[in-house]
């Protein structure tokens, strides 16, 4: 079967510009979580959803959003884009929280 | 846990022997527990589960083992082979509304030929 997608791969954004990032989860999850990595943070929690309803959130500015659509397709926009957003953004879906999360290769996201 | 920064701890081992990878966790109401290994350019795959009913668990080659008392995770790979070369995390995660993947800040197993 599929695995989680994302896109796009790489994205380079402008200082101020805003973003959005797609999330296609394995066929029949219904929760999708959303991560940040970077060489000095690690891996943080960005924010989950489960049936359309965010269930959780981690500590990120209100930048950062997110949603998710009735066929549990997400998507994470990141708003008035700073440096120290560059990451990579990594998706996990599963059937159900706390129940094996699939990681999908992440978007690059490079602010200049 | 401290911060890492860009250096990640390393473990070097022989092509052939056995890895252990440790890690402490923090959060006491933690009762799912997962090792997952990421290679350049990837996403962090899934390797093991373990839930807090349980101390060990065995998969392919691999044994995740449980110490609630200490809040202590371990991943013993079996027989280590090159492409077993990556960052290794653990993660945890309570039960309930509070849910989300914590991670550890990731070893780096380095197979020797």
């Amino acid at each position: 079967k599929a695995g989680v997608t994302q896109t796009p791969r790489y994205l380079i954004k402008t200082r101020g510009q805003q973003v959005t990032l797609s999330c296609s989860p394995i066929s029949g999850h219904r929760s999708v979580s959303w991560y940040q990595q970077t060489p000095g943070q690690g891996l943080q929690f960005l924010f989950e959803y489960f049936s359309e309803t965010q269930r959780n959130k981690g500590n990120f500015p209100g930048r950062f959003s997110g949603r998710q659509f009735s066929n549990s397709r997400s998507e994470m926009n990141v708003s008035t884009l700073e440096l120290g957003d560059s990451a990579l953004y990594l998706c996990a879906s599963s059937l159900a929280p706390q129940d094996g999360y699939t990681f999908g290769s992440g978007t690059r996201l490079t602010v200049v | 846990g401290e911060s890492v920064g860009l250096h990640l701890p390393t473990l070097s081992v022989q092509e052939g022997d056995n890895s252990i990878i440790n890690c402490a966790y923090s959060n006491s109401a933690s009762d799912y527990f997962i090792w997952y290994k990421q290679e350049s350019g990837k996403g962090p795959q899934f390797i093991i589960d373990i839930r807090s009913n349980m101390d060990k668990r065995q998969g392919q080659r691999v044994t995740v083992l449980l110490n609630k008392t200490v809040k202590h995770l371990s991943l013993q790979i079996a027989a280590t082979q090159p492409g077993d070369s990556a960052v290794y995390f653990c993660a945890e995660t309570p039960t309930g509304a509070n849910s989300k993947l914590t991670f550890g800040k990731g070893i780096t197993l380095s197979v020797r030929p």
